[in-house]
């Protein structure tokens, strides 16, 4: 199975500043990469598809870019409620395997 | 608006069976693949079983394989995860989750509030 490995595990930043969080495949996984943001005791909510297709809704503060193995999220100035938890997931073949997440906090 | 909802979670002793069920509306549910996904407590995210939009084609993690069955039922809007020969490992909060459909794809767009499943003797 493809392996997904997230960088770095916590980020500590503060509200306004810039963040940028990796994702690195064990093989390609061509742009069949999508985010996710998770917050305590809710459901994961789909950010990015596709590499660098914001899903609906989603600020245009969130952007993603990479295709093949390297992958990054990047939220441009950080809002309060931005932090939280980021998976990243890809679906290029079965099993769709998720990275172990990047915690943003303050 | 899309919902999904979740449903059959509960606690069960090592080697018991629960059955697991996801109500869809919101949406044509029959046009859409759709899958289970699990957290185990203060774990990330994994991926457990998809089946397509007419059940014909279906694939589980090798962690649920030959335990756990995925099906649906397009009249009634639902998804379901029969589990058997359950183990402590298990134990997390189930997520349906909706996946493509049959002439576009954008990942996992909607996702359930999760059930909790607990296997403890």
């Amino acid at each position: 199975e493809i392996v997904l490995t997230q960088s770095p595990a916590t980020l500590s930043l503060s509200p306004g500043e810039r963040a940028t969080l990796s994702c690195r495949a064990s093989q390609s996984v061509s742009s069949y990469l999508a985010w996710y943001q998770q917050k305590p005791d809710q459901a994961p909510r789909l950010l990015i598809y596709d590499a660098s297709n914001r899903a609906a809704g989603i600020p245009a503060r969130f952007s993603g870019s990479g295709s093949g193995t390297d992958f990054t999220l990047t939220i441009s100035s950080l809002e309060p409620e931005d932090f939280a938890i980021y998976y990243c997931q890809h679906r290029s073949v079965w099993p769709h395997t998720f990275g172990q997440g990047t915690k943003l906090e303050i | 608006q899309v919902q999904l909802v979740e449903s059959g979670g509960g606690l069960v002793k090592p080697g018991g069976s629960l059955r697991l069920s996801c109500a869809a509306s919101g949406f044509t549910f029959s046009d859409y693949y759709m899958s289970w996904i699990r957290q185990a407590p203060g774990k990330g995210l994994e991926w457990v079983s998809f089946i397509s939009n007419s059940g014909t084609t279906i694939t589980y993690a090798d962690s649920v394989k030959g335990r756990f069955t995925i099906s649906r039922d397009n009249a009634k809007n639902s998804l379901y995860l029969q589990m058997n020969s359950l183990r402590a490992e298990d134990t997390a909060v189930y997520y349906c989750a909706r996946y493509c459909s049959s002439t576009r794809c954008s990942a996992y767009d909607y996702w359930g509030q999760g059930t909790l499943v607990t296997v403890s003797s």
